[in-house]
């Protein structure tokens, strides 16, 4: 069983609504990570907080907004999407500082934009 | 120079056989390298790393086999199974100072009865 957990699993929106995605560990890890992947291709990373502060943002079109409430928390809100925007999009997390890079993915939540 | 390349994109292995991926870096600050497995409908997960002091590394049935002079790995999965069956994504990354993984293009293993 994973211990990144992510709701919702499936989230059908419409391209003028707002939703978010929800990402939490129990793992006590110091960074968090959203990737996107669309079929048969490798994750793309989107944003990384680490300390709760966001360390890394790969140029991610501002329809994606991060937000990291605590060190267990990660959210990824949503707002005037693409239907290009389909994808299955991952979080992650991992030890931060001294970090060997193992990453500890949760199981995803399909996204289809409308 | 930060990609890693990955070959082949699909493999077919019959059940009890070896399968081998192939990875190949550019970047030689790179100084970890794990496999990372998909099943459908999941997200991936780790499966084995290596870090550029060793040449081999075996857990299992699966070891990671690194040329550090050819700035490839690969990983070999003996008896090859068909719970075997998924995506393999190879990776690197430097451990300190940027949190961010470099993954390879992924292959799709099959494994036959």
């Amino acid at each position: 069983d994973t211990e990144v957990t992510q709701t919702p699993k499936h989230l059908v929106m419409g391209m003028t609504n707002k939703k978010s995605l929800k990402c939490e560990q129990h793992m006590g890890h110091r960074a968090m990570y959203w990737y996107k992947q669309k079929a048969k291709k490798p994750p793309e990373l989107m944003f990384v907080y680490s300390y709760e502060k966001l360390s890394i943002n790969e140029s991610v079109p501002s329809r994606f907004s991060p937000e990291c409430p605590n060190s267990s928390l990660l959210n990824l809100h949503l707002h005037a999407l693409q239907p290009e925007d389909s994808a299955l999009y991952l979080c992650a997390s991992s030890q931060g500082q001294g970090w060997t890079g193992e990453l500890f993915f949760g199981e995803g939540s399909r996204l289809t934009v409308l | 120079q930060q990609q890693v390349k990955q070959s082949p994109q699909s493999l077919i292995v019959q059940k009890g056989g070896i399968s081998i991926i192939n990875c190949a870096y550019e970047n030689t600050a790179f100084d970890y390298f794990p496999w990372y497995q998909q099943f459908p409908g999941k997200g991936p997960a780790l499966l084995i790393a290596i870090r550029p002091d060793v040449s081999e590394k075996k857990e299992g049935r699966f070891t990671i086999s690194f040329n550090k002079s050819a700035k490839q790995f690969s990983l070999h999965i003996m008896d090859s199974q068909p719970g075997d069956s998924a995506t393999y994504f190879c990776a690197a990354s430097k451990s300190f100072g940027n949190e961010k993984l470099t993954f390879g293009t992924g292959t799709r293993l099959t494994i036959i009865p």
